[in-house]
């Protein structure tokens, strides 16, 4: 399998643009995972999908962010706008169930807000 | 909800030391436990993990770990580390069983380890 595969790898935008980032899991993993990294909070949750359905995003920072699953083979993170203060490393992970197996990570996108 | 506390932020040997990282979680109830690292500009990769049974855990590239429950540790060991171990590394917890249907898997802060040859 060729793992969890995030594009693009870097991003650079304007403030106030949109950025998509997209991630494709391993498949037959029912869970999925999206997770911010920067070096003043580590590593964040932002949400997580089982089954293609969000079960907690309590970790999406606002507003600005939301995230979709349309199956299960797919997955976007959205920021619009974006802001400099959303520059950090997003990293998409998936699991065969939550909870029960050990998450497999993705390459992560840096984004860099200017 | 649970929380990971990893006790040095950046630790330097030299090569053939013995390593040891701390990580304690703070949770009520049985959680699933592992330790990540993130070689630098690439993505977290699992070192090991324990669910349940033999509380000490060997893991690849000749770590492992213990779990000591009265203490709720869970810490990284390896024998003698080499150049290569330059990395940081990422305890994680997670509740075992979710009653309410949030498995959210917490990371602690990381600590960076830096190996001399």
């Amino acid at each position: 399998d060729a793992g969890v595969i995030q594009s693009p790898r870097h991003e650079v935008t304007e403030m106030g643009q949109e950025v998509t980032l997209r991630c494709k899991p391993i498949s037959g993993h029912n869970s999925l995972f999206w997770y911010r990294q920067t070096m003043m909070r580590g590593l964040e949750l932002l949400i997580y999908f089982n089954n293609n359905v969000p079960i907690d995003d309590s970790g999406m920072p606002e507003d600005r962010f939301s995230a979709k699953m349309p199956n299960a083979s797919f997955s976007t993170l959205k920021i619009q706008p974006s802001e400099p203060r959303d520059s950090a490393v997003y990293f998409c992970a998936s699991s065969l169930e939550a909870g029960e197996d050990e998450q497999y990570f993705g390459p992560g996108t840096r984004l860099t807000v200017t | 909800a649970q929380s990971v506390s990893q006790h040095n932020h950046h630790v330097i040997l030299s090569e053939a030391a013995s390593l040891e990282l701390g990580c304690n979680y703070s949770y009520g109830g049985t959680v699933n436990l592992f330790w990540y690292v993130q070689y630098p500009g690439q993505h977290l990769q699992l070192l090991l993990k324990y669910f349940s049974g033999d509380p000490l855990v060997k893991g690849i590239k000749g770590f492992e770990a213990e779990f000591i429950k009265s203490k709720f540790s869970f810490n990284l060991r390896k024998p003698s580390v080499q150049w290569s171990d330059t990395a940081e590394y990422f305890c994680a917890v997670i509740p075992a069983y979710s009653g309410a249907g949030s498995y959210q898997l917490t990371f602690g802060k990381g600590t960076k380890l830096s190996v001399i040859p």
